[in-house]
């Protein structure tokens, strides 16, 4: 079975902290997402990344980056994480035409 | 903006057919109509995808009318364990594969 894990479950971070966000896919994926979602605004892209060392911004880049070294890693980075980034964040990965595949989440409290 | 309009929530009777609408009336010649479904707390789950015909997994059908503008989801005989957020997405089968997701429709099945 194909599997998306995630670094952390729940994550208490600081206001102005760095934060790393790590996602592994073990299928080999060419293509890795972040989505982040929030209560009545449903998931939204933030960046994604369709092969190593290469990243297009999403629909909310803003206050984020990302990092992919190696192919089956994908990390999402705050850089200084602010209360308005508290949220659940979403990795997913494919292949390409077939279904992405989603990690359980990372539930972000900024305070 | 998504591609895709779902009502925000639905009922249904356990053990009955849960019939779930999507319109997506702008969708283009390459792109595919995807439903996922997202129980609370957890990554969304792939459930089944189309073009033209209509497909049937063990999961679901997925109805596409002949326009394409629009689409339903079928569970047969729904369970409380389906009681879950269904998106219906519009993606294209090359380029970057990207997901808009919209809010989806809550559906609750009622024992």
């Amino acid at each position: 079975d194909v599997k998306v894990t995630q670094s952390s479950r729940y994550l208490v971070k600081r206001t102005g902290e760095k934060v790393f966000l790590e996602c592994v896919q073990d299928m080999d994926h060419e293509n890795m997402f972040w989505y982040r979602q929030d209560p009545g605004l449903g998931l939204r892209l933030i960046y994604f990344s369709y092969d190593v060392k290469m990243k297009e911004k999403g629909d909310i880049p803003e206050g984020y980056s990302v990092s992919r070294e190696k192919k089956e890693r994908f990390s999402l980075i705050l850089e200084s994480a602010s209360t308005n980034q508290t949220s659940m964040y979403l990795c997913a990965s494919t292949s390409g035409f077939y279904e992405q595949y989603f990690g359980p989440g990372t539930r972000l409290t900024v305070t | 903006d998504a591609k895709t309009t779902q009502p925000p929530s639905m009922d249904c009777a356990e053990g009955r057919a849960a019939n779930l609408p999507c319109n997506h009336s702008t969708i283009s010649g390459n792109e595919y109509v995807y439903w996922y479904r997202q129980i609370h707390s957890q990554g969304p789950q792939y459930i089944i995808h189309g073009l033209k015909n209509n497909e049937t997994n063990e999961m679901a059908s997925l109805i596409i009318t002949e326009d394409r503008k629009s689409s339903t989801l079928i569970l047969p005989h729904a369970t409380l364990r389906d009681t879950a957020v269904y998106y219906c997405i519009v993606s294209s089968t090359s380029g970057t594969y990207k997901y808009i997701f919209g809010t989806g429709t809550r559906l609750k099945v009622l024992a």
